[in-house]
């Protein structure tokens, strides 16, 4: 198995360019969950999706973010305009199940820079 | 809503001292609770959890952790680290009902001189 795959590794961008990030769960799993890593915030969950439905997109921090999961293996993270505040790493993960006490699967993040 | 703390921004040791990582969290009801880690990098992946029955939980790489309900915590232990430890470790959440959230503590680095 894989793993959950995201790319790309790194994306460097200017500020107000439109950034897409990209995720493919593990094979199987029906749960999948974009991720936003900062030193001052830690990890914060920005949306959920179950069976490829979004579950909760509270965490999502503006309109200027929007995700998509447009098929089973398959999930997209935009944000535009981006903004030097957006930089981050970002990390999706997939779980078998969307239960409480369910193990994450976490892929190996998007580095991004907005200069 | 559930918050996580973890005590220590970063902890240094040299091998084989004991390890003791400080997780509390803020929560009323029935959770679930996990530690992470993500080694140099690598991406982050379960050490161990605990959601029911004995509060002692032992996970891999001689990690263990005991959830103590009545201090809100979940600390994680190991009675003697090696280098390969060095990493970051993330406390973590969920509570037992209502919407799925999996609420991270802000995460402790563990340097390990050999």
């Amino acid at each position: 198995d894989a793993g959950v795959i995201q790319s790309p590794r790194h994306e460097v961008t200017e500020m107000g360019q439109e950034v897409t990030l990209r995720c493919k769960p593990i094979s199987g799993h029906n749960s999948l969950f974009w991720y936003r890593q900062t030193m001052m915030r830690g990890l914060e969950l920005l949306i959920y999706f179950n069976n490829n439905v979004p579950i909760d997109d509270s965490g999502m921090p503006e309109d200027r973010f929007s995700a998509k999961m447009p098929n089973a293996s398959f999930s997209t993270l935009k944000i535009q305009p981006s903004e030097p505040r957006d930089s981050a790493v970002y990390f999706c993960a997939s779980s078998l199940h969307l239960r409480t006490n369910e193990k994450l699967f976490f892929g190996s993040g998007t580095q991004l820079s907005v200069l | 809503a559930q918050s996580v703390s973890q005590h220590n921004h970063h902890v240094i040791l040299s091998e084989a001292a004991s390890l003791e990582l400080g997780c509390n969290y803020s929560y009323g009801g029935t959770v679930n609770l996990f530690w992470y880690v993500q080694y140099p990098g690598q991406h982050l992946q379960l050490l161990l959890k605990y959601f029911s029955g004995d509060p002692l939980v032992k996970g891999i790489k001689g990690f263990e952790a005991e959830f103590i309900k009545s201090k809100f915590s979940f600390n994680l232990r190991k009675p003697s680290v090696q280098w390969s430890d060095t990493a970051e470790y993330f406390c973590a959440v969920s509570s037992g009902a209502g919407s799925y959230q999996l609420t991270f503590g802000k995460g402790t680095k563990l340097s390990v001189i050999p």
